[in-house]
Order: structure tokens, then C-alpha cells, then sequence
């Protein structure tokens, strides 16, 4: 069974720094895209960022591009997200997510962690 | 590409039928998903490319649209399926969430 499990949420102050993990088991990590996607606090989903199965394609949401940085281990089976220069608006729980692609083409999410916590404030 | 759901929230009673909405500023022909958050909850995937079933699903869901316009309905309603639903198009990037809607109990 595939699990998801996200860390290093906690809280910082504006302008601050945080780097997220997302742990991963039972999946052959290496081949499938990741994403980071977010959920302030009584609002929607917002999609942050992917990264494909080699790590050598990123892909950012405008309003994170220049501040986060998406990263992965693959012998560790751990994805990554470097949140730099922080504000009140990047505060959400972060949930880590694995992509299916189909071959006829789209993509989805079809497994997600349970997320981690980042709070901005002074 | 922006999603627009609506309604974005409806009440309604166990084993009712409800239909919800998406509809996507261009065409994303049929790459359009469905994605249930039931509170405090991970969000989890139930339709796929517009009209097919997530394993594990419930026949209960189900999805049609291709184009702009799609639909989420849901037959026969159960405790658990009150939560929220968004619907996202992954035809190109970023792959846009809809504002969601919420499924309450009446």
C-alpha cells in the first residue's frame, strides 16, 4: 500500500524559512512524478509544485516561483520543499502527492499524504 | 485555465441524488477529475479523465463532461459522502483546482 508521510511543518516567522519532507513507501518512488499541494486555512486547494520521477523537471505555481524550491531523493524515497522568504499567505497545511499518468493522457493525484502544517506569523 | 464549481455548497438527506458542477475557462477535453475532502481529512481521488471510477470507489459516484462543461452526481447519498468535492483539469499546468463544493446535511 502506498503511504505518504509529510514533515517539518511547524511555525516561522515572516520572511522565514522551512523545508518540508514527504516521506514515501510502497511505491517504486523513482518512477512517478510528485507534487506539493496546499490548503490555507477554511479554503480550497492550490496546487504548489511538481517534480518529475528524475528530478530534473520543476514545476512551480506563480505565486511561489523564485521563493520555494522543489527537490527528491530517490534512494531515500523522500520528495522535498525548500519555502524561503515566507509571508502570511503561504500559511496552509501542505500535502505531498503522488501523479498517475495515463496513457491516453491527463494525469491525477491518486495518493496524497495527510499533510503538514506550515504557520506564518510574527 | 480557471474551474468554476457551483454550487459551491448544497444541503441534502441520505439517499438523495445530487448532481454537481464543473466548468473549466477552455477546453480540457476530457481530462478532468474529481476529488472528495471529507473534514479534517486528506483529499482522495474519485474520477479520473472525466468518467472513470477511482478503484475502490462506490458505483454510487459518477462523472460525465468533456469539453467545458462536466458533472460530478451522486446517487443514493451516504453519511460519508458529505464533504467537500473539487474538481481539477490536468490538461495543462498548473493543474487548476475548482473552488469546491460543499455537500452538507439537511
Amino acid at each position: 500500500e502506498v503511504q505518504l508521510v509529510e514533515s517539518g511543518g511547524g511555525f516561522v516567522q515572516p520572511g522565514g524559512s522551512l523545508r518540508l519532507s514527504c516521506a514515501a513507501s510502497g511505491v517504486t518512488f523513482r518512477n512517478y512524478a510528485m507534487s506539493w499541494v496546499r490548503q490555507a486555512p477554511g479554503k480550497g486547494l492550490e496546487w504548489v509544485s511538481t517534480i518529475n520521477g528524475g528530478g530534473g523537471n520543476t514545476y512551480f505555481a506563480d505565486s511561489v516561483r523564485g521563493r520555494f524550491a522543489i527537490s527528491r531523493d530517490n534512494s531515500k524515497n523522500t520528495l522535498f520543499l525548500q519555502m524561503n522568504n515566507l509571508s502570511g499567505e503561504d500559511t496552509a497545511i501542505y500535502y505531498c502527492a503522488k501523479e498517475r499518468f495515463f496513457d491516453s493522457g491527463g494525469r491525477d493525484f491518486d495518493f496524497w499524504g495527510q499533510g503538514t502544517l506550515v504557520t506564518v506569523s510574527s | 485555465i480557471q474551474m468554476t464549481q457551483s454550487p459551491s455548497s448544497l444541503s441534502a438527506s441520505i439517499g438523495d441524488r445530487v448532481t454537481l458542477t464543473c466548468r473549466a475557462s477552455q477546453n480540457i477535453t476530457k481530462y478532468l477529475n474529481w476529488i472528495q475532502q471529507r473534514p479534517a481529512k486528506a483529499p482522495k481521488v474519485l474520477i479520473y479523465a472525466a468518467s472513470n471510477l477511482q478503484t475502490g470507489v462506490p458505483s454510487r459516484f459518477s462523472g460525465s463532461g468533456s469539453g467545458t462543461d462536466f458533472t460530478l452526481t451522486i446517487s443514493n447519498l451516504q453519511p460519508g459522502d458529505f464533504a467537500t468535492y473539487y474538481c481539477q483539469q490536468t490538461y495543462s499546468t498548473p493543474p487548476a483546482f475548482g473552488g469546491g463544493t460543499k455537500v452538507e446535511i439537511k
